[in-house]
């Protein structure tokens, strides 16, 4: 089975701009949670989505919003971008839900100048 | 306020010595508990553990789980350079998502 997969893999905005980032769940995981990496926070749990639904939410402003499709693939957007929205965008995605096994993409990588 | 602490956060080790990773936790209502290696790129699942006492293996490392004093372990023996990674914890909590530690840095020597 084909794994998670994110695009883009880099992405450099400057502040104020808007990003979609898009990611696609192993086949079969109804399943999708997106978390933000940084070094000083670690993994940051976003938000889940689980058939085209939002299930749970994070601590996160709610300029960070995010979107399922029936196919599973999941979008997350996030608006006016901040100079701390840099970070690494991991989506991972499971068969049942965001406590239990989750499988992570490569992520994407977000620079804001 | 639900969390998870991993200690230590980073170790330096020679190829061959064993080690001990720990996380603990406090959760509202747990339901599993994770560990994940992660080396420069996206975390790859280790072990999942929900029942305390019982040891998961595959091959050099190995966890286990005590819910009484809430805790858990992950053990690597014989330590190889390819083990030089960033080890996180995450505990399930029923009913939200999974809470990550900040994870343990371990650099193996050769």
């Amino acid at each position: 089975k084909a794994g998670v997969t994110q695009t883009p893999r880099y992405l450099i905005k400057t502040r104020g701009q808007q990003v979609t980032l898009s990611c696609s769940p192993i086949s079969g995981h109804r399943s999708v949670s997106w978390y933000q990496q940084t070094p000083g926070q670690g993994l940051q749990f976003l938000f889940e989505y689980f058939s085209e639904t939002q299930r749970n939410k994070g601590n996160f402003p709610g300029r960070f919003s995010g979107r399922q499709f029936s196919n599973s693939r999941s979008e997350m957007n996030v608006s006016t971008l901040e100079l701390g929205d840099s970070a690494l965008y991991l989506c991972a995605s499971s068969l049942a839900g965001a406590t239990e096994t989750q499988y992570f993409g490569p992520g994407t990588r977000l620079l804001v100048l | 306020e639900d969390k998870v602490v991993q200690s230590p956060l980073s170790l330096v080790v020679h190829e061959g010595d064993t080690v001990t990773l720990n996380c603990s936790y406090e959760v509202t209502n747990f339901r599993s508990l994770l560990w994940y290696k992660q080396e420069k790129k996206a975390p790859t699942f280790l072990f999942m553990l929900t029942s305390s006492g019982i040891e998961k293996k595959s091959g050099r490392l190995s966890s286990i789980l005590d819910k009484k004093e809430l805790f858990s372990i992950l053990n690597i023996t014989a330590t190889q350079t390819g083990d030089s990674a960033v080890y996180l914890c995450a505990v399930g909590d029923a009913g939200t998502a999974l809470i990550f530690g900040k994870g343990t840095t371990l650099s193996v020597s050769s």
